[in-house]
């Protein structure tokens, strides 16, 4: 079965602070694709990332870098000088070849000026 | 902006009644998903339509059912509400079936069951 723990509910920062936001994920498929999104206040969830099981490589655009290792399973996701304007609630989610995408719980992070 | 719309973007039933949600995908896209996210909660995997036909299923009942139109609009059918039906129901729709293929959320539909 597939699963994806986000084990913080809530982060609160201050202004240019750098968060990270942990996401661990299980999964018996040997090709998946791991997820992150965004969803402010408005509901509509937001593409962030796309990473596929063969791809290990860390990506970095702009503020935001994402941490990819199988072998501890997590695809972990910083923001480097947060914004208020990252004020929302972050999602990491698993696709496998069934296309069932399985969300986390999300972690709510709450930037503050 | 997505290009997904959702309708409509709130609505209050009671318990027992039946209710239709719609949503139209973004241009060129054949497949749409439709997920349940109660408050507090990820999105749960409520089905998936690709060309018309039904292509795998969450752990959802019977009485959530679903279309997919020739023009690839969909909608979401739940019969015999129950509180628990209380959420925001976000449909997401991508080319094609691969995993791989970016799906585009709409903003979703607010459903109370009251």
């Amino acid at each position: 079965a597939q699963k994806v723990t986000q084990a913080q509910t809530e982060i609160s920062v201050v202004e240019k602070e750098d968060v990270t936001l942990d996401c661990v994920y299980e999964t018996r498929d040997t090709t998946y694709y791991l997820f992150w999104y965004k969803q402010p206040p408005s509901g509509e969830l937001v593409f962030l990332i796309r990473r596929n099981s063969f791809d290990e490589q860390n990506e970095i655009s702009g503020r935001y870098s994402w941490n990819f290792q199988k072998s501890t399973s997590s695809f972990n996701f910083t923001i480097t000088a947060s914004q208020v304007v990252d004020s929302a609630v972050y999602f990491c989610a698993l696709s496998g070849v069934d296309n069932d995408m399985r969300f986390g719980a999300g972690t709510r992070l709450t930037v503050k000026p | 902006e997505t290009g997904v719309t959702q309708s409509p973007t709130h609505l209050i039933k009671t318990r027992g009644q039946q209710v239709t949600l719609r949503c139209s995908s973004q241009s060129g896209h054949n497949t749409v998903s439709w997920y349940q996210q109660a408050l507090g909660q990820g999105p749960q995997f409520i089905f998936q339509y690709y060309r018309e036909e039904e292509n795998g299923r969450g752990n959802f009942p019977p009485r959530f059912s679903g279309l997919q139109f020739p023009n690839y609009s969909s909608e979401l059918n739940v019969n015999a509400l129950e509180l628990d039906d209380s959420a925001l129901y976000l449909c997401a729709s991508s080319r094609g079936l691969e995993p791989v293929n970016e799906q585009f959320f709409g903003p979703g539909t607010r459903l109370t069951v009251l």
